[in-house]
C-alpha cells in the first residue's frame, strides 16, 4: 500500500487498556496530523507534527499522547479512554512549505476506535 | 472566528440528475480552499484546491468553484458511484485547517 497508512485498521479496548495507533507516510512529506473524526461532525484536528517537532495541540486530554519519531511515523498512545472517545482517528501528511496550512494533507484509511 | 459551513447536510439525487454542494467560509485572508470526497470507513480522498475567487476546476463529473465567500461542488449527470461525503475545508492559523462537517450524497440508479 502507498501513500498513507494506518495500523490497526480496527481496535475494540477497553477503558482500562493501554494501545498504540500507527501511521506511516510513503510520501517523502514532513508533516504529520492526527484527527479525531465523530459522526456529522467536522474533522477535529488533535496533534501536528512539523519536521518531528509537535506544532499543535488542540486542547486533548492527556489519555491521548502522540509520538513523532521520524518523519515517516507517527503514534497515538491510549491509555485509560473514556467511551466519548470512540471515532474513527485518521492520520494524514503534507508537505512542509513556507506558509503554514496551505498544504495539501493526504490523508490514511483511519482506525475506527470502539471503547468499551 | 474561522469558520466552515457545508450545505446541505445530506443530498438525494437520481442517477444523471445534476445539482451542486454548497461550502460557505468566514475566514480572514483566505489561503486555499480544499475539496476532498469520503467513502464510508476509508480517510478523506483529495479532490481540488482552489486558491483565488473566479478559479475552477474539474475533474470527470465533478467541478468546483470558489467566490469570495463560498465555494460550490458542482456534479454534473452524477452516478451511483459518486455517492460519498463530501468535505470543504480552509487553513486557519498556524498548522489547522478549518473542515465543514461535509454533505452526504446518495445517488440512486
Amino acid at each position: 500500500e502507498t501513500g498513507v497508512t494506518q495500523t490497526p485498521r480496527h481496535l475494540v479496548m477497553g477503558m482500562t487498556n493501554k494501545k498504540s495507533l500507527k501511521c506511516e507516510q510513503h510520501l517523502g512529506h514532513n508533516a504529520m496530523y492526527w484527527y479525531k473524526q465523530s459522526a456529522k461532525k467536522p474533522l477535529e484536528l488533535m496533534f501536528v507534527y512539523s519536521l518531528e517537532e509537535r506544532v499543535e495541540n488542540n486542547s486533548v486530554p492527556s489519555r491521548f499522547s502522540p509520538e513523532c519519531p521520524n518523519s515517516s511515523h507517527l503514534f497515538l498512545h491510549l491509555h485509560t479512554l473514556q467511551p466519548e472517545d470512540s471515532a474513527l482517528y485518521l492520520c494524514a501528511s503534507s508537505r512542509q512549505s513556507g506558509i503554514r496550512g496551505t498544504d495539501t494533507q493526504y490523508f490514511g484509511p483511519g482506525t475506527r476506535l470502539t471503547v468499551l | 472566528e474561522d469558520q466552515v459551513t457545508q450545505s446541505p447536510e445530506a443530498l438525494r439525487l437520481q442517477e444523471g440528475e445534476s445539482s451542486s454542494l454548497n461550502c460557505s467560509y468566514t475566514v480572514s485572508g483566505l489561503r486555499g480552499l480544499f475539496w476532498y470526497r469520503q467513502d464510508p470507513g476509508k480517510g478523506p480522498e483529495f479532490l481540488f484546491t482552489l486558491y483565488s475567487a473566479g478559479e475552477e476546476k474539474e475533474k470527470e463529473r465533478l467541478k468546483a468553484t470558489l467566490t469570495k465567500k463560498e465555494s460550490f461542488l458542482h456534479i454534473t449527470a452524477p452516478k451511483p458511484e459518486d455517492s460519498a461525503t463530501y468535505l470543504c475545508g480552509t487553513p486557519g492559523g498556524g498548522f489547522k485547517t478549518i473542515f465543514g462537517a461535509g454533505t452526504r450524497l446518495f445517488v440512486k440508479a
